[in-house]
């Protein structure tokens, strides 16, 4: 089945504590992207990659990282966490531009930090 | 002021009602439009996408653009019980490289 698949599904963790959250695609997606979704201000994008080794900031990057080392993965890194980065995150994927014709996405990953 | 601007409603109507779900931007830029419906505890799905102005029709769904008035919309024909989601709008300029701006959401509920 062609999906994205992003875990954990939920996680509960402490300010500062080093955490990723993977994603990845089995639909050999050249462009990939995370996004969190909070309460009134809908999806808002943090990173996005277009392809391999090619990545680049969105709209709100500050406290994450990401890298793009195979085609198929998209880890999202939380290097020091704070209680602001508590939200929900999906990865995306798609063949063309997302932008031009939508993303796939993954079922989300609840993070709370405490 | 955002960017985008969606009504978060709720929304509730009846099996069998005409939804109406409406979104407003500012930036002149845009020009390729999709709405997406998002289930509880799941990601997006997209449901439909435009490019520019004009309407596009699939099955019971409709979304129209009208760039003039900044202004798009999806209809939702004869809605059902399984329609209930939140629907959320997004756009983007030709040179986002991959950036949708969304919208916030309409959550709706259609009762039987």
């Amino acid at each position: 089945e062609a999906q994205v698949t992003q875990n954990p599904r939920y996680l509960i963790t402490v300010t500062g504590k080093k955490l990723t959250v993977t994603c990845s695609q089995n639909m050999n997606h050249e462009y990939m992207s995370w996004y969190r979704q909070d309460p009134g201000l809908g999806l808002r994008q943090i990173y996005y990659s277009m392809n391999v080794e090619v990545t680049d900031k969105g709209d709100v990057p500050e406290g994450y990282k990401v890298s793009r080392k195979e085609k198929r993965n998209f880890p999202l890194i939380l290097e020091s966490p704070s209680p602001n980065q508590t939200s929900l995150y999906f990865c995306a994927s798609s063949s063309i531009p997302g932008h031009l014709y939508g993303y796939t996405f993954g079922s989300g990953t609840r993070l709370t930090v405490v | 002021q955002k960017e985008v601007e969606q009504d978060p409603g709720p929304l509730s109507v009846p099996e069998g009602a005409i939804v109406s779900l409406n979104c407003t931007y500012s930036n002149s830029a845009f020009q390729y439009f999709m709405w997406y419906r998002q289930y509880s505890r799941k990601g997006p799905e997209l449901l439909m996408y435009t490019y520019s102005s004009g309407n596009k029709e699939d099955g019971r769904f409709t979304a129209q653009v009208d760039k003039s008035s900044k202004y798009i919309s999806l209809f939702i024909r004869d809605s059902q019980p399984s329609d209930s989601a939140t629907y959320l709008c997004a756009m983007s300029e030709l040179s986002s490289y991959g950036k949708l701006t969304f919208g916030q959401g309409t959550i709706l509920t259609v009762h039987p």
